[in-house]
């Protein structure tokens, strides 16, 4: 079957830097993309990646790797705007997005 | 209005009622989704409509009716609903996901309880 495993929840501290980690068996392959998710509010895009690499946008990285199955969000000078669920997900085979539970991350002073 | 809009926010309803969610999107998309959002589980895909054809039905029960008469509007009709079914529902668009890879926007949901 299709999986996305991401951690449930993480703590961090105000100017820090964090890495949400996300690991997915899925059917194919056509990218990976990160959403946030305020409470209450809708998912909004993050990152896409399709080929191995880092790539960077601003305060906010995400890493891919295809041969491990493997990415990773970095988020850095953490701000208390940052507490929000961070969604991973993979684009399969047929275009279809595959979604991991999302990690939540709590941001202390 | 712009990007993807949703009404009503809040529902709340009994078994025995029904009711529709409505989805609006302002930016010129193809595709559009309904997902069904529950506490710590991944978004679980419902409908997919592509150019107004529905594509995808993720073994959703028939309590759902989705109706998509324009590639702008999309509806989610609910009847004998199950407390179960108690969730967030968002609505999302993309471009042609067939054309490749391509950022889904999301609504800002329909907080449904089924009493």
């Amino acid at each position: 079957g299709q999986n996305i495993d991401q951690p449930t929840e993480m703590t961090a501290t105000e100017g820090a830097i964090v890495q949400i980690n996300c690991t997915y068996q899925t059917s194919g392959f056509n990218g990976l993309f990160w959403y946030q998710q305020h409470a209450g509010e809708a998912p909004t895009f993050l990152s896409y990646n399709v080929l191995d690499g880092l790539e960077e946008k601003g305060r906010f990285s995400s890493f891919l790797s295809r041969s491990k199955g493997y990415s990773y969000l970095l988020l850095k000078e953490l701000q208390m705007k940052d507490s929000a669920s961070y969604l991973c997900a993979v684009l399969d085979s047929n275009y279809q997005l595959i979604w991991g539970a999302g990690t939540k991350l709590i941001i202390k002073p | 209005e712009t990007g993807v809009t949703q009404t009503p926010r809040h529902l709340v309803m009994g078994m025995t009622n029904k009711k529709s969610l409505k989805c609006e999107q302002h930016l010129g998309h193809n595709a559009m989704y309904w997902y069904k959002q529950s506490a710590k589980k991944p978004l679980e895909l419902m409908f997919v409509y592509n150019f107004k054809e529905q594509t995808e039905n993720n073994s959703v029960p028939s309590r759902f009716s989705p109706e998509c008469p324009n590639s702008s509007h999309l509806f989610l009709h609910l009847h004998t609903l199950q407390p179960e079914d108690s969730a967030l529902y968002l609505c999302a668009s993309s471009q042609d996901p067939s054309g490749g890879a391509s950022e889904q926007f999301f609504g800002p949901g329909t907080r449904l309880t089924v009493l």
